[in-house]
Protein backbone atom coordinates (compact mmCIF):
# COMPACT_ATOMS: atom_id res chain seq x y z
CA UNK A 1 0.00 0.00 0.00
CA UNK A 2 1.35 3.33 -0.89
CA UNK A 3 1.42 5.69 2.48
CA UNK A 4 3.42 8.17 4.14
CA UNK A 5 4.59 7.05 7.47
CA UNK A 6 5.47 9.31 10.42
CA UNK A 7 6.90 8.51 13.93
CA UNK A 8 5.64 8.70 17.06
CA UNK A 9 1.99 9.68 16.48
CA UNK A 10 1.57 11.69 19.78
CA UNK A 11 5.09 13.29 21.42
CA UNK A 12 5.12 15.24 24.75
CA UNK A 13 8.43 16.55 25.42
CA UNK A 14 9.61 19.06 27.68
CA UNK A 15 11.79 22.42 26.66
CA UNK A 16 15.31 21.61 25.56
CA UNK A 17 14.85 18.32 25.12
CA UNK A 18 16.20 17.20 21.69
CA UNK A 19 13.71 15.29 19.33
CA UNK A 20 13.18 13.66 15.96
CA UNK A 21 10.04 13.14 13.90
CA UNK A 22 10.29 10.51 11.31
CA UNK A 23 8.94 10.38 8.39
CA UNK A 24 9.20 7.84 5.82
CA UNK A 25 7.45 7.25 2.09
CA UNK A 26 7.11 3.95 0.17
CA UNK A 27 6.22 5.62 -3.43
CA UNK A 28 10.18 6.51 -4.40
CA UNK A 29 8.74 9.79 -4.53
CA UNK A 30 11.42 12.66 -5.25
CA UNK A 31 9.77 15.68 -3.49
CA UNK A 32 9.35 15.53 0.59
CA UNK A 33 8.04 18.37 2.97
CA UNK A 34 7.23 19.01 6.32
CA UNK A 35 4.19 21.29 7.55
CA UNK A 36 2.78 22.44 10.76
CA UNK A 37 -0.87 22.96 11.21
CA UNK A 38 -2.09 25.26 13.96
CA UNK A 39 -5.49 26.44 14.51
CA UNK A 40 -6.38 29.61 12.97
CA UNK A 41 -3.35 29.47 11.11
CA UNK A 42 -3.68 26.37 8.78
CA UNK A 43 -1.05 24.58 7.15
CA UNK A 44 2.49 26.19 6.84
CA UNK A 45 5.51 24.34 5.18
CA UNK A 46 8.49 24.70 7.45
CA UNK A 47 11.21 22.47 4.85
CA UNK A 48 11.12 21.00 1.46
CA UNK A 49 13.33 18.59 -0.42
CA UNK A 50 13.63 17.97 -4.02
CA UNK A 51 15.64 15.10 -4.04
CA UNK A 52 18.46 13.48 -1.58
CA UNK A 53 21.30 15.94 0.12
CA UNK A 54 18.67 18.70 -1.64
CA UNK A 55 16.21 20.95 0.92
CA UNK A 56 15.32 24.09 1.22
CA UNK A 57 13.47 26.63 3.65
CA UNK A 58 9.84 26.74 3.63
CA UNK A 59 8.16 29.58 4.75
CA UNK A 60 8.21 28.74 9.09
CA UNK A 61 11.73 27.11 9.25
CA UNK A 62 12.94 28.94 12.49
CA UNK A 63 13.89 26.13 15.15
CA UNK A 64 13.96 23.04 12.98
CA UNK A 65 16.35 21.26 11.10
CA UNK A 66 16.11 18.54 8.19
CA UNK A 67 17.97 16.24 6.22
CA UNK A 68 17.65 14.03 3.54
CA UNK A 69 20.42 11.34 3.21
CA UNK A 70 18.16 8.33 1.39
CA UNK A 71 15.19 9.26 -0.94
CA UNK A 72 12.58 7.50 1.77
CA UNK A 73 13.25 9.19 4.48
CA UNK A 74 12.89 12.85 5.70
CA UNK A 75 13.38 12.92 9.27
CA UNK A 76 11.98 16.31 11.31
CA UNK A 77 14.74 17.60 13.89
CA UNK A 78 13.89 19.93 16.70
CA UNK A 79 17.55 20.51 18.85
CA UNK A 80 16.19 22.78 21.74
CA UNK A 81 12.51 22.35 21.77
CA UNK A 82 9.78 25.13 22.71
CA UNK A 83 6.43 25.58 23.62
CA UNK A 84 5.97 27.56 20.95
CA UNK A 85 6.67 24.26 18.82
CA UNK A 86 3.53 22.82 20.63
CA UNK A 87 1.42 21.82 16.80
CA UNK A 88 0.09 19.20 14.93
CA UNK A 89 2.75 17.92 12.35
CA UNK A 90 2.36 16.44 8.83
CA UNK A 91 4.99 15.27 6.38
CA UNK A 92 3.63 14.88 2.64
CA UNK A 93 5.52 13.92 -0.45
CA UNK A 94 4.81 13.70 -4.16
CA UNK A 95 6.46 12.85 -6.92
CA UNK A 96 7.71 16.07 -8.20
CA UNK A 97 8.12 19.21 -6.78
CA UNK A 98 6.85 21.01 -9.87
CA UNK A 99 4.49 22.42 -8.04
CA UNK A 100 0.92 20.49 -9.65
CA UNK A 101 1.48 16.98 -8.33
CA UNK A 102 -0.58 15.67 -5.46
CA UNK A 103 0.93 15.87 -2.58
CA UNK A 104 0.24 12.85 -0.01
CA UNK A 105 0.26 13.48 3.44
CA UNK A 106 1.44 11.29 6.23
CA UNK A 107 -0.75 10.83 9.13
CA UNK A 108 0.55 13.81 11.85
CA UNK A 109 2.69 13.93 14.79
CA UNK A 110 0.98 16.31 17.16
CA UNK A 111 3.45 17.09 19.89
CA UNK A 112 3.41 18.93 23.04
CA UNK A 113 5.96 20.94 24.55
CA UNK A 114 5.82 21.83 28.20
CA UNK B 1 4.39 37.34 -0.90
CA UNK B 2 2.04 34.27 -2.43
CA UNK B 3 -0.88 33.58 -0.35
CA UNK B 4 -4.22 32.12 0.06
CA UNK B 5 -7.46 33.55 1.98
CA UNK B 6 -10.50 31.18 2.12
CA UNK B 7 -13.96 31.57 3.50
CA UNK B 8 -14.09 31.22 7.51
CA UNK B 9 -15.92 28.81 9.18
CA UNK B 10 -17.55 27.15 10.43
CA UNK B 11 -20.12 26.42 7.70
CA UNK B 12 -23.25 24.02 8.74
CA UNK B 13 -25.29 22.62 5.88
CA UNK B 14 -28.18 20.39 5.87
CA UNK B 15 -28.02 17.30 4.05
CA UNK B 16 -28.69 18.19 0.17
CA UNK B 17 -27.74 21.77 0.48
CA UNK B 18 -25.25 24.16 -2.05
CA UNK B 19 -22.12 24.52 -0.62
CA UNK B 20 -19.56 27.04 -1.69
CA UNK B 21 -16.65 27.56 0.02
CA UNK B 22 -14.85 30.73 -1.46
CA UNK B 23 -11.08 31.15 -1.94
CA UNK B 24 -9.08 33.89 -3.17
CA UNK B 25 -5.34 34.26 -4.16
CA UNK B 26 -2.84 36.38 -4.25
CA UNK B 27 0.77 34.66 -6.53
CA UNK B 28 3.44 35.81 -8.57
CA UNK B 29 3.54 33.98 -12.23
CA UNK B 30 1.06 31.08 -12.28
CA UNK B 31 0.19 28.93 -9.65
CA UNK B 32 -0.99 25.71 -9.70
CA UNK B 33 -4.52 25.64 -7.10
CA UNK B 34 -5.52 22.46 -5.33
CA UNK B 35 -8.49 21.85 -2.88
CA UNK B 36 -7.54 19.43 0.06
CA UNK B 37 -9.89 17.34 2.48
CA UNK B 38 -8.91 16.73 5.83
CA UNK B 39 -10.99 14.09 7.92
CA UNK B 40 -11.19 13.71 11.33
CA UNK B 41 -7.74 12.86 13.05
CA UNK B 42 -6.68 11.85 9.11
CA UNK B 43 -3.83 13.83 7.11
CA UNK B 44 -4.78 15.98 3.71
CA UNK B 45 -5.88 13.87 0.83
CA UNK B 46 -6.56 16.26 -2.70
CA UNK B 47 -9.77 16.92 -3.89
CA UNK B 48 -9.01 18.66 -6.94
CA UNK B 49 -6.71 20.49 -8.75
CA UNK B 50 -6.66 22.89 -11.49
CA UNK B 51 -3.06 24.55 -13.03
CA UNK B 52 -4.17 27.07 -15.04
CA UNK B 53 -6.17 29.40 -16.39
CA UNK B 54 -9.89 28.69 -16.76
CA UNK B 55 -9.50 25.02 -16.05
CA UNK B 56 -12.13 23.11 -13.83
CA UNK B 57 -10.95 20.65 -11.31
CA UNK B 58 -13.96 18.19 -10.36
CA UNK B 59 -14.02 15.07 -8.18
CA UNK B 60 -16.91 13.29 -6.21
CA UNK B 61 -19.30 15.88 -7.12
CA UNK B 62 -17.31 19.24 -6.27
CA UNK B 63 -15.97 21.09 -8.47
CA UNK B 64 -13.84 24.56 -8.59
CA UNK B 65 -12.85 26.56 -11.80
CA UNK B 66 -9.58 28.66 -11.83
CA UNK B 67 -10.14 32.33 -12.36
CA UNK B 68 -7.41 34.50 -13.21
CA UNK B 69 -9.60 37.56 -13.61
CA UNK B 70 -10.68 37.15 -10.38
CA UNK B 71 -7.74 35.16 -8.85
CA UNK B 72 -10.41 33.04 -7.18
CA UNK B 73 -11.15 28.88 -6.66
CA UNK B 74 -13.79 28.70 -5.01
CA UNK B 75 -14.95 25.19 -4.41
CA UNK B 76 -18.79 24.00 -4.82
CA UNK B 77 -21.19 20.85 -4.72
CA UNK B 78 -24.63 20.42 -5.65
CA UNK B 79 -25.65 18.44 -2.98
CA UNK B 80 -23.59 17.81 0.26
CA UNK B 81 -24.11 14.39 2.55
CA UNK B 82 -23.59 13.57 5.85
CA UNK B 83 -19.88 12.33 5.00
CA UNK B 84 -19.12 15.08 2.84
CA UNK B 85 -18.37 16.63 7.18
CA UNK B 86 -14.69 17.59 6.96
CA UNK B 87 -11.99 20.82 6.73
CA UNK B 88 -11.22 22.02 3.39
CA UNK B 89 -8.73 24.09 2.30
CA UNK B 90 -7.29 25.76 -0.11
CA UNK B 91 -3.70 25.80 -1.30
CA UNK B 92 -1.59 27.07 -4.46
CA UNK B 93 1.98 25.99 -5.50
CA UNK B 94 3.88 28.45 -7.84
CA UNK B 95 7.37 25.90 -7.54
CA UNK B 96 8.22 23.99 -4.82
CA UNK B 97 6.83 25.96 -1.92
CA UNK B 98 3.07 25.22 -1.30
CA UNK B 99 0.60 27.80 0.66
CA UNK B 100 -2.65 26.70 2.53
CA UNK B 101 -5.23 28.38 3.51
CA UNK B 102 -6.80 28.21 7.11
CA UNK B 103 -9.25 26.02 6.48
CA UNK B 104 -13.11 25.99 6.66
CA UNK B 105 -15.01 23.54 8.59
CA UNK B 106 -17.79 22.08 7.01
CA UNK B 107 -20.58 20.02 9.02
CA UNK B 108 -23.71 18.58 7.12
CA UNK B 109 -26.72 17.90 9.53
CA UNK B 110 -29.14 14.43 8.23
Amino acid sequence: EAQVTQNPRYLITVTGKKLTVTCSQNMNHEYMSWYRQDPGLGLRQIYYSMNVEVTDKGDVPEGYKVSRKEKRNFPLILESPSPNQTSLYFCASSSSGAGSYEQYFGPGTRLTVT
Amino acid sequence: GDSVTQMEGPVTLSEEAFLTINCTYTATGYPSLFWYVQYPGEGLQLLLKATKADDKGSNKGFEATYRKETTSFHLEKGSVQVSDSAVYFCALSTGNQFYFGTGTSLTVIP
